[in-house]
């Protein structure tokens, strides 16, 4: 089974929607990351939490919203939904005690708002 | 300037060659490096931390350079599965920066 699990693994919303990505883990670490990636921008930050009470925005926060309920779960939300919110959304976990600030990612989320 | 630049490729080279990678990164208090490998549509893979030291794995070799801010990433003997992006990741405590990857795709 993998360590982090992200669902759904695909999505399609309409403009508009309220939309939660889900994110689990089961590596024990203290630090869950949400990132999205798009073509020839890679990789960008969304939000990221160091524990349940420590939720911090990132570089693209606006339009998302985070909760964290457990150690081992963090998920992400759209309140409401628009086009360019379309990408690749990775759920990351890191110990930054065990091994610096190592990423490691879930399988993605693939959405697509129309 | 970006926090993390990379050359966005593609780099096509034939099998056997030797290709290197280099990454330069802005902020000079940055205390972590590594490389990670992503495979189309794919999460990405931690390939390998890099150290002041530089360091080695097999057919991979990543070098650090605090004074010039830029990371590389040497691959000898290039084998089919190499074909994949390769991205420069660069960090502190709280979290880390990715380059948009460099495309690698590895010719018979």
């Amino acid at each position: 089974d993998a360590d982090v699990t992200q669902t759904p693994r695909n999505r399609i919303t309409k403009t508009g929607k309220r939309i939660m990505l889900e994110c689990s883990q089961t590596k024990g670490h203290d630090r869950m990351y949400w990132y999205r990636q798009d073509p020839g921008l890679g990789l960008r930050l969304i939000y990221y939490s160091f524990d349940v009470k420590d939720i911090n925005k990132g570089e693209i926060s606006d339009g998302y919203s985070v909760s964290r309920q457990a150690q081992a779960k963090f998920s992400l939300s759209l309140e409401s939904a628009i086009p360019n919110q379309t990408a690749l959304y990775f759920c990351a976990t890191s110990d930054w005690r065990g091994d610096g600030n190592i990423q490691y990612f879930g399988a993605g989320t693939r959405l697509s708002v129309l | 300037r970006k926090e993390v630049e990379q050359d966005p490729g593609p780099f096509n080279v034939p099998e056997g060659a030797t290709v290197a990678f280099n990454c330069t990164y802005s902020n000079s208090a940055s205390q972590s490096f590594f490389w990670y490998r992503q495979d189309c549509r794919k999460e990405p893979k931690l390939l390998m931390s890099v150290y002041s030291s530089g360091n080695e794995d097999g057919r991979f070799t990543a070098q650090l350079n605090r004074a010039s801010q830029y990371i590389s990433l040497l691959i000898r003997d290039s084998k089919l599965s190499d074909s994949a992006t390769y991205l420069c990741v660069v960090g502190g405590y709280q979290k880390v920066t990715f380059g948009i990857g460099t495309k690698l795709q590895v010719i018979p």
